[in-house]
């Protein structure tokens, strides 16, 4: 049973742009909310992150929101850039052992 | 600083072979990660250890994944006898400590391609 669901799975933004990536959570015993961003051949990087007593974070162009009822948190990226291409993944923390859950993750491209 | 390293960073192996993958966590990071990530597929957790100890081991695969940590610093992640459906990047993470929000940080994988 997927505990975190992504979507879309795929997304192509012109320069300039907004991009959205939702994800949706089943388990309320989450307690932190981070969004990795991962290029080709690398690691996943933390990009920004959020506890459930939030409900927005700003870090430059990338946002978090987070709707604690509706179990749904969001990242957007403004202004999206060229650079911004890569796969990004929501995750959540709720494993007994600190573990994340992720989701599938979205493929971000931007055209310039 | 350094951060995480791996090694190999990648391995083909022929089915049935044993595997080896090495991670080298954060000087100082207590608690370290095992993720598995499947072509199109997002992280799957496979083992977390706490110093040497990896307190649940339920999140293996099967029972020819094992994984150790010795000096609370170096993991070997070991795949016995394996198959083509192990095929995936093999991820370490490590942390500072145990919960509290601290980042995972993650090493660059090790694509195994089992054939």
């Amino acid at each position: 049973q997927q505990q975190v669901k992504q979507s879309p799975q795929s997304l192509i933004v012109q320069k300039g742009g907004i991009s959205i990536i939702n994800c949706a959570y089943e388990n309320t015993a989450f307690d932190y909310f981070p969004w990795y961003q991962q290029f080709p051949g690398k690691g996943p990087a933390l990009l920004i992150a959020i506890r459930p007593d939030v409900s927005e974070k700003k870090e430059g162009r990338f946002t978090i929101s987070f709707n604690k009822s509706a179990k749904q948190f969001s990242l957007h990226i403004m202004d999206s850039q060229p650079g911004d291409s890569a796969t990004y993944f929501c995750a959540a923390r709720g494993g007994s052992q600190g573990n994340l859950i992720f989701g599938k993750g979205t493929k971000l491209s931007v055209k310039p | 600083g350094a951060g995480v390293s791996q090694s190999p960073s990648n391995k083909v192996t022929e089915k049935g072979k044993d595997v080896e993958l090495r991670c080298d966590p954060i000087s100082g990071h207590t608690a370290l990660y095992w993720y598995r990530q499947s072509l199109g597929q997002g992280l799957e957790f496979l083992i977390y250890f706490q110093g040497n100890s990896a307190p649940d081991k339920s999140g293996l695969p099967s029972d020819r994944f094992s994984a150790e940590r010795t000096g609370g610093s170096v993991s070997t992640l070991t795949i016995q006898r394996t198959q083509q459906e192990d095929s995936a990047v093999y991820l370490c993470a490590s942390t500072p400590e145990l919960a509290n929000n601290n980042e995972q940080f993650f090493g660059p994988g090790t694509r195994l391609t089992v054939l």
